[in-house]
């Protein structure tokens, strides 16, 4: 099993700023990483697939990078409706799909 | 678009099945893809649960392949999950959602506790 390991755990950032969060893979996933926001009472949210790929209606101001076993993800300038708390999946090797244990981005 | 509805029972005494209902719309399951539940407990993470093809193929997550059976019904574009056995661990939002390597869309979700 591919064990997905965000950090941190908690990353507080005030409105504009820019905040970025790590996914490390305990094996090469490749570019098969995917990224989703979610926020509370809601779904998981689709941003990012193929660790850079923009899922349709996702702002620009959301990228992904890396390959192999390092991944971030990258908000350029945090709006209010971005606080939430995001996760990365690997779907390279499966079963089982694994989900990172979540960043939470808060308002500093 | 394509839409996703979990339905089923929200509460489940211990040692009982769960038995959820996901039903699909814009979208015939017998197009293809593959489809899944996760589930996420209080507070908690998320979970890959399994994943079924339209042709009924299934993939479980070890941890929990032997309470677990996904079942697809093309005629009434559903799809199906049974958990035997449980207990108050798998008290969880219960997610369906398309798979494609990643998940997207999702269902809304539906929160079943166990508690007798």
């Amino acid at each position: 099993e591919i064990v997905m390991t965000q950090s941190p755990a908690t990353l507080s950032v005030s409105p504009g700023e820019r905040a970025t969060l790590s996914c490390r893979a305990s094996q090469s996933v490749s570019s098969n990483l995917a990224w989703y926001q979610q926020k509370p009472g809601q779904a998981p949210r689709l941003l990012i697939y193929g660790a850079s790929t923009r899922a349709t209606g996702i702002p620009a101001r959301f990228s992904g990078s890396g390959s192999g076993t390092e991944f971030t993800l990258t908000i350029s300038s945090l709006q209010s409706e971005d606080f939430a708390v995001y996760y990365c999946q690997q779907y390279n090797n499966w079963p089982p799909l694994t989900f990172g244990q979540g960043t939470k981005v808060e308002i500093k | 678009q394509v839409q996703l509805q979990e339905s089923g029972p929200g509460l489940v005494k211990p040692s009982e099945t769960l038995s959820l209902t996901c039903a699909v719309s814009g979208y015939s399951i017998s197009s293809g893809y593959y489809w899944g539940w996760i589930r996420q407990p209080p507070g908690k993470g998320l979970e890959w649960i399994g994943s079924i093809y339209h042709s009924g193929s299934t993939y479980y997550n070890p941890s929990l392949k032997s309470r677990v059976t996904i079942s697809v019904d093309t005629s009434k574009n559903q799809f199906s999950l049974k958990l035997s056995s449980v207990t108050a661990a798998d008290t969880a939002v219960y997610y369906c959602a398309r798979k494609l390597g990643w998940f997207d869309p999702w269902g809304q979700g539906t929160l079943v506790t166990v508690s007798s």
